[in-house]
């Protein structure tokens, strides 16, 4: 069975730092992995995806990149502003659609102006 | 712009009722799930449909029943609730391509409270 792990659990940064959130799986078999941002009381919003064949993904400040031989992908924030405090979740795609998904617990990530 | 809507955002129940989670989406997408969102659980899939009038079990289907009669529509059914069930409820769909391309669009949750 597929399992996700995010570390840390929560980060607080200043403002403008650039910050790394890790995410580790334990089946390398994946067809993708998804990183979703989360806002209090809100759902799910896709940020970026990367399928198997890629290394990397990129949107504006944020760059996901993908080692499925390791098991690991890791989401970079460049130059953090207080409006990208949320959680962020990390979802493994193990069977080409959402049934296949295996989510992480996510990180609570908050930015101090 | 709707997307995904569900109905009731909130909700307080006594052990024993029953009720039902309703989500609607306007963008004629095939799929459409369930998930439960509960502290330090992550999500997890309770059941999901690949189209009209099928359903398939998720990871933790136990306790609940679901319905997709209309396209458009993907009902949620508790028949007797339990604490346990306390929790955000998400739906979420996505297009047939979806499967291959990853997309995926939630609605904003329902918090349910079986007291």
């Amino acid at each position: 069975k597929q399992e996700v792990t995010q570390i840390p659990a929560a980060l607080s940064v200043p403002e403008g730092e650039n910050l790394v959130l890790n995410c580790s799986f334990t089946d390398s078999a994946i067809y993708n992995l998804q990183w979703f941002r989360q806002d209090p009381g809100k759902g799910l919003t896709s940020l970026l995806l990367i399928q198997s064949s890629q290394r990397e993904q990129t949107s504006g400040r944020l760059n996901a990149s993908l080692d499925k031989s390791s098991g690991r992908s890791t989401l970079y924030i460049a130059a953090s502003q207080p409006g990208d405090s949320a959680t962020y979740l990390c979802a493994v795609g193990s069977g080409g659609g959402a049934d296949g998904l295996t989510f992480g617990k996510g990180t609570h990530l908050i930015i101090q102006p | 712009n709707a997307g995904v809507t569900q109905t009731p955002k909130f909700r307080v129940l006594k052990t024993g009722q029953s009720m039902t989670l309703l989500c609607a989406q306007d963008m004629n997408h095939e799929y459409m799930y369930w998930y439960r969102q509960d502290p330090g659980m992550g999500l997890r899939l309770i059941h999901y449909s690949v189209g009209e009038g099928t359903t398939a079990k998720g990871e933790v289907p136990d306790g609940y029943n679901v319905s997709r009669l209309k396209k458009q529509n993907f009902l949620l059914g508790l028949e007797s609730a339990a604490p346990s069930q306390t929790s955000v409820y998400f739906c979420a769909s996505s297009p047939i391509w979806g499967r291959y391309t990853g997309e995926l669009f939630f609605g904003e949750g329902s918090r349910l409270t079986v007291l």
